[in-house]
């Protein structure tokens, strides 16, 4: 199976900052790679797909990124809305697999 | 709008099964896959597993074969995920997702999440 080495379990950060969550993958994946944001008690939210491709709707202060085997999910002008956790995901080959998720707090 | 809408939370006891459904709307159904998430307990999320409805195909993830059996009905726009043989390492939020089927036939990400079914296992 292919393992997601996501980085760093969790974070805090202050207003109008910026921050980047990070995935390592164990083996090539492509640009078979995507992010979400999960608040709460609520389902999952995708943000990116394709490693850098922005969803509709979800606020060009979010980007992905890749540098091989590292892909990172980079957020500018942190609101209070950023708060959650995101998830990485790989969906090059079965079975998917997810990083274990990073935990963004807002001070 | 496309939505996927789960059944309720369920309360089972040990060594029962239990069947959930996701009923989709606003799109065709039989243009993309259909998978299932498990998420723990304050923990992260893992792939069960996904059904391809125009083609009646299923993939599992080895952990979750024997568990798990993924179906659907194509004449009511609906997917259904069974459990079986619980236990307490089945207490958990279930999630269906809906994917594109990329060229080849390949499910993609997860663009549309339903809301999520409580599974408690407890006697």
């Amino acid at each position: 199976d292919i393992q997601m080495t996501q980085s760093p379990s969790s974070m805090s950060a202050s207003l109008g900052d910026t921050v980047t969550i990070n995935c390592l993958a164990s083996q090539d994946i492509g640009n078979y790679l995507s992010w979400y944001q999960q608040k709460p008690g609520k389902s999952p939210k995708l943000m990116i797909y394709g490693a850098t491709n922005l969803e509709d709707g979800v606020p060009s202060r979010f980007s992905g990124s890749r540098s091989g085997s590292d892909y990172s999910l980079t957020i500018n002008s942190l609101g209070y809305d950023d708060e959650g956790i995101y998830h990485c995901h790989q969906y090059y080959e079965y079975p998917f697999t997810f990083g274990s998720g990073t935990k963004l707090e807002i001070k | 709008e496309v939505k996927l809408q789960q059944s309720g939370d369920e309360l089972v006891r040990p060594g029962a099964s239990v069947k959930m459904s996701c009923k989709a709307s606003g799109y065709t159904f039989t243009d993309y896959a259909m998978h299932w998430v498990k998420q723990s307990p304050g923990q992260g999320l893992e792939w069960i597993g996904t059904i391809i409805p125009l083609i009646d195909t299923t993939s599992y993830n080895q952990k979750f074969k024997g568990k798990a059996t993924l179906t659907a009905d194509k004449s009511s726009n609906t997917a259904y995920m069974e459990l079986s043989r619980l236990t307490s390492e089945d207490s958990a939020v279930y999630y269906c997702a809906r994917a594109p089927i990329r060229y080849g036939g390949y499910p993609d990400y997860f663009d549309y999440w339903g809301q999520g079914v409580m599974v408690t296992v407890s006697s």
